[in-house]
């Protein structure tokens, strides 16, 4: 099974408005990290934001949020006031708890984003 | 600079010869992580180090791909005698503190490598 599913075709979404690029996860592991990447057309993976399994708050960095259902297992990402810098591919990963020491990250397929003017 | 750094950006080779990727990562950052990125796809895990033992090559597909981290900084991977579905990006990641949860992989721009 997919440990991390990413199922959205690509995504649209106007200059200034909010957008939510969905992503659920399978892991029978009671501790576990999710994690949201960037990737633009140039390549690099951008870091975004963090959610622990055992987090009460749901994780935000700056206009990023995360929508984390635990008992839905998903940890949908929210942007808010798109930016046409925002038109990337975005990858949802998990690192689970009993990988220890190899702290490997599991990604999924990922969603585009294009930000339209 | 403060980054993942890895070289070549861009490889082109023949099927049938060998090629060795470079990654340097952040300074003092004690797991490194190998993937590989196919087009249109999430990266895939091919191996990890943490400081120079390799603790995991579950993800290297074949015997063709080997990976050494000898001095626990700089990592190669190797792969021989290339083959057309070894085209894809090759991402190098590091992060500080192995076993964390919520320690991020910094990842660098990856070496793009096509094999004709």
């Amino acid at each position: 099974a997919q440990k991390i599913t990413q199922t959205q075709p690509g995504m649209f979404v106007q200059e200034k408005e909010a957008v939510t690029l969905d992503c659920t996860y399978d892991t029978s592991d009671p501790s576990y990290g999710l994690f949201w990447y960037k990737q633009p057309s140039s390549g690099e993976m951008i870091f975004l934001i963090y959610q622990g399994s055992y987090d009460q708050q749901n994780a935000t960095e700056g206009r990023y949020s995360l929508n984390f259902q635990k008992a839905r297992k998903s940890a949908n990402l929210v942007i808010s006031a798109s930016q046409l810098g925002d038109s990337a591919m975005y990858f949802c990963a998990m690192r689970e708890a009993k990988t220890g020491a190899n702290s490997k990250l599991t990604f999924g397929k990922g969603i585009t984003l294009s930000v339209r003017p | 600079g403060a980054g993942v750094s890895q070289s070549p950006r861009y490889k082109v080779a023949k099927r049938g010869q060998d090629v060795a990727l470079r990654c340097d990562p952040i300074s003092g950052h004690v797991s490194l992580f190998w993937y590989q990125q196919a087009l249109g796809q999430g990266p895939e895990f091919l191996t990890y180090f943490q400081n120079e033992a390799q603790l995991d090559k579950s993800g290297l597909p074949s015997d063709r791909f080997f990976a050494e981290r000898p001095e626990g900084s700089v990592s190669t991977l190797k792969i021989q005698r290339t083959q057309q579905e070894d085209s894809a990006v090759y991402l190098c990641a590091s992060s500080f503190l192995p076993g964390q949860n919520n320690s991020p992989l910094h990842f660098g721009n990856g070496t793009r490598l096509t094999v004709t």
